[in-house]
């Protein structure tokens, strides 16, 4: 079946980087392409991007053009998410969703999220 | 940008009732649109893609439909377990946008 786990909590300084991980299995990962959703405490969903696990190739929504970096290992089957310049409104659930095989643009397969905590 | 928008904001339903969401896109979407389900302390459930295709292993109960601009997500008959925030979620291009979700409880 397919799982995706993620890494655990984080907690960061402001103008920090984390680096959220996220581990494939269950299907073959350079099939599929890898998004990556946060959800402030109390908040909707906000997609920030996704990249192909084939060929690297990403799309990142503008808000995050020059501050986030997602790649793929595919010796390892994981995706990464790097934030820089972190800012306590950066607080929230990363989620890693798997796109969908019958739809490509729909998150068929979702990770159970990483808290990432930016205080001082 | 593709802006998504939903209403109502909040919906109280009675179990056993049927609940009508509404999800409408800035543009035309043509039928790229999903919809999901997220409880507390949970990840969110694709339960619609394609505007109107189940995904696996989702009841009979929830059905989705329209293309373009305007869709809607039809609960037919509201179960305990099926009060939950649900999303809209575009994929017309590769650049994905949510909408800000309606929230379904207990009436």
């Amino acid at each position: 079946q397919v799982q995706l786990v993620q890494s655990g909590a984080e907690v960061k300084k402001p103008g920090a980087s984390v680096k959220v991980s996220c581990k494939a299995s269950g299907y073959t990962f350079t099939s599929y392409g890898i998004t990556w959703v946060r959800q402030a405490p109390g908040q909707g969903l906000e997609w920030m991007g996704w990249i192909s696990a084939y060929n690297g190739n990403t799309n990142y929504a503008q808000k995050y053009q020059g501050r986030v970096t997602m790649t793929t290992d595919t010796s390892t089957s994981t995706a990464y998410m790097e934030l820089r310049s972190l800012r306590s409104d950066d607080t929230a659930v990363y989620y890693c969703a798997r796109l969908g095989a019958a739809a490509a643009g729909s998150f068929e397969y979702w990770g159970q999220g990483t808290l990432v905590t930016v205080s001082s | 940008e593709i802006v998504m928008t939903q209403s109502p904001a909040s919906l109280s339903v009675s179990p056993g009732e049927r609940a009508t969401l509404s999800c409408r896109a800035s543009q035309s979407v043509s039928s790229n649109l999903a919809w999901y389900q997220q409880k507390p302390g949970q990840a969110p459930r694709l339960l619609i893609y394609g505007a109107s295709t189940r995904a696996t292993g989702i009841p009979a109960r929830f059905s989705g439909s329209g293309s373009g601009t305007e869709f809607t997500l039809t609960i037919s008959s509201l179960q305990s377990e099926d009060f939950a925030v649900y999303y809209c979620q575009q994929y017309n291009n590769w650049l994905f946008t949510f909408g800000p979700g309606t929230k379904v409880d207990i009436k």
